[in-house]
């Protein structure tokens, strides 16, 4: 696609409950990340992706967080038993390995009530 | 990672010039230094990236001194859509490496 697409753009979800967040990253890149926004914070590096595979996971805050890559593009990241200090948004971004900048989405505003 | 020091935050004027600083002290003999723009409720949006010297595009320009210890963006004649937060990023950006954001500098735009 055009632009780097995440879905949905708003959850609210029960403490406990499980969530799933996507991110479409721009056709053709390779890498894709995901950061954390917590409100008035900077943001928070969570995990990158090469293709499918994640050499960098060292920014999941617990194993409640894990995340996947299918077939290099497409993403989900899964929040298992939410807590009220999981609210936040969650960004995800692409970028080419040949450099330039990332691309990010729109983000997930993830509410744990 | 090279670690950023930039301001907390910063006042201006519609149509003045904005210069934001950004420390980088360590900084690695193959990183590059980049700037976002984030907006509330979007994603950061990538600015300009440089190396050494100068760079300039539509939307700013980036000096970077000899020592590359820091850098400086500038924004030209500010408008009140440019109220924003800035951050200033270093790394490792040919091989994929990941960005590390700091609290970034959020500038106001006043009438």
């Amino acid at each position: 696609g055009a632009g780097v697409s995440q879905s949905p753009s708003n959850k609210v979800t029960e403490k406990g409950k499980d969530v799933e967040l996507r991110c479409d990253p721009i056709s053709g890149h390779t890498a894709l990340y995901w950061y954390r926004q917590s409100l008035g914070q900077g943001l928070e590096f969570l995990i990158y992706f090469q293709g499918n595979s994640a050499p960098d996971k060292s920014g999941l805050p617990s194993d409640r967080f894990s995340a996947e890559r299918t077939g290099g593009s497409v993403s989900t990241l899964t929040i298992q038993r939410t807590q009220q200090e999981d609210s936040a948004v969650y960004l995800c971004a692409s970028s080419l390995l040949a450099g330039g900048g990332y691309t990010f989405g729109s983000g997930t505003r993830l509410t744990v009530v | 990672l090279a670690k950023t020091t930039q301001p907390i935050s910063m006042d201006s004027y519609e149509g003045q010039e904005v210069n934001i600083t950004c420390s980088h002290n360590n900084i690695a003999t193959n990183d590059y230094i980049t700037w976002y723009q984030q907006f509330p409720s979007q994603g950061p949006r990538f600015i300009i990236q440089g190396y050494k010297t100068k760079v300039t595009n539509e939307v700013a320009s980036l000096f970077i001194p000899a020592d590359r210890k820091s850098s400086t963006l500038s924004l030209p004649r500010v408008s009140l859509s440019d109220t924003a937060v800035y951050y200033c990023l270093v790394g490792i950006y040919n091989q994929g490496g990941k960005l590390i954001f700091g609290q970034g500098t959020e500038l106001s735009v006043k009438p």
